[in-house]
């Protein structure tokens, strides 16, 4: 049962637009979404989070977005680089039940210059 | 920046062998965590360690499983009977509270054959 999913294994973008990866969920209870970006030979490195009592978080270039009547999150990265290229998970958890990350399959985002 | 650190990089074992894989997490963090990824696939939880024991853990991690922290400082994920379905890469986390930002190590590559 995959209650976190990214249905897009990959991603490319021309360099300085703008790069949109989404992720659903089905489980309701989720109220807490985290983006993590994971470059080859290392481990996932957090990137940005998002509360359910928000629907917009911004950090620079990186800015995720909940909607949690659909269920959906996305992340956009704004200019995209070229040093974006990475996989990115999309995770989930229940803060208020304390319980593990969630992670999606990831989405292989390639930034060409 | 702390990190999370893990040992070895690359394990090659034996079909039956016992492995035992080592981490060393960010010394204020409380929570512990292991997860895998089979090649190709998602990031899978599979225990979660708090106050020395374990708070929970995912059906994949069965009696062949254990996790230790014998020392206050290392984190150890030890598989009694490596299967070839074990080879993955497995990460250790902490974070210094549940569900948030988690930091992950580089990760061990284990390779049963």
């Amino acid at each position: 049962d995959q209650q976190v999913k990214q249905n897009s294994p990959s991603l490319s973008v021309q360099e300085g637009r703008i790069s949109i990866l989404n992720c659903d969920y089905t489980n309701s209870m989720f109220d807490y979404f985290l983006w993590y970006k994971k470059y080859p030979a290392e481990g996932p490195t957090f990137l940005i989070s998002i509360s359910s009592i928000k629907d917009k978080n911004e950090d620079g270039r990186f800015t995720v977005f909940l909607n949690k009547s659909a269920k959906h999150l996305s992340l956009h990265i704004v200019p995209s680089q070229p040093g974006d290229s990475a996989v990115y998970f999309c995770a989930a958890s229940m803060v208020s039940g304390n319980t593990p990350l969630v992670f999606g399959k990831g989405t292989r985002l390639s930034v060409i210059a | 920046e702390p990190e999370v650190t893990q040992t070895p990089s690359h394990q090659v074992t034996q079909m039956g062998q016992e492995v035992i894989l080592r981490c060393v997490p960010i010394s204020n963090h409380l929570y512990f965590y292991w997860y895998r990824q089979i090649l190709g696939q998602k990031v899978e939880f599979l225990v979660s360690f708090y106050n020395n024991e374990i708070s929970e853990k995912s059906e994949i991690f069965d009696d062949q499983f254990s996790v230790e922290r014998p020392d206050g400082s290392n984190f150890t994920l030890k598989i009694r009977s490596t299967k070839l379905e074990d080879s993955a890469m497995y990460f250790c986390a902490s974070s210094s509270s549940l569900a948030r930002g988690y930091t992950f190590g580089s990760g061990t590559r284990l390779t049963v054959v």
